[in-house]
């Protein structure tokens, strides 16, 4: 089955710089790679997500890379604000008649003001 | 945020308890799942209904029994579980090519 590694676990920046956590997946299968975000005692939330026929795709401060080839996808937040703070979790799946969707072991990002 | 709702949000009971998870969605969706999060520990997804029928059982251990009796409503029972088995129980819903979003958990404790 799929394997989601994802990294660093935790993550402290300053507000205003700029914050990168990476994942790698196993299975050369996996075509849709979303990215939630859960605030402490919330519900994870999907934030941005991309398909493995895009490299890249931007939403205001946050972007998506993705390398098939390496079989690896970033997330990039430009910018970051104290309310960025929360537990960001990477996942891969295939995107078919219903999705299971692997999820990375999540990161925990701190900015602090 | 109402798309998928869950019940009770708190739970404790005992490991010769018996009691259920409720889980329902208003979007039309038809595939739900249930997921444990634990800490330290990627979400672990359980089971997987797609129109009521389950596609996945992840080697859940039988003290879980889930239920689908149509594409709105999702249950998890529990009986005999382990205070190993203390986490936060996340229901979600998709529909075809489009986002998993998830319900608020229940948060379980094991005594």
């Amino acid at each position: 089955g799929e394997n989601v590694e994802q990294h660093p676990s935790t993550l402290s920046v300053q507000e205003g710089d700029s914050a990168v956590i990476k994942c790698t997946y196993s299975d050369s299968a996996s075509n849709y790679f979303p990215w939630y975000k859960q605030e402490l005692g919330k519900r994870p939330q999907l934030i941005i997500d991309i398909r493995s026929n895009v490299g890249e795709k931007k939403d205001q401060r946050i972007a998506v890379t993705l390398n098939k080839t390496a079989k690896h996808f970033s997330l990039h937040i430009t910018e970051t604000q104290p309310e960025d703070s929360a537990v960001y979790f990477c996942a891969a799946a295939h995107s078919g008649g219903y999705q299971k969707v692997t999820f990375g072991i999540g990161t925990k990002l701190q900015v602090i003001p | 945020e109402t798309g998928v709702t869950q019940t009770p949000r708190h739970l404790v009971m005992g490991m010769t308890n018996k009691k259920s998870l409720k889980c329902e969605q208003h979007l039309g969706h038809n595939a739900m799942y249930w997921y444990k999060q634990s800490a330290k520990k990627p979400l672990e997804l359980m089971f997987v209904y797609n129109f009521k029928e389950q596609t996945e059982n992840n080697s859940v251990p039988s003290r879980f029994s889930p239920e689908c009796p149509n594409s709105s409503h999702l249950f998890l029972h529990l009986h005999t579980l382990q205070p190993e088995d203390s986490a936060l129980y996340l229901c979600a819903s998709s529909q075809e090519r489009r986002n998993l979003g998830f319900g608020p958990g229940t948060r379980l404790t094991v005594l």
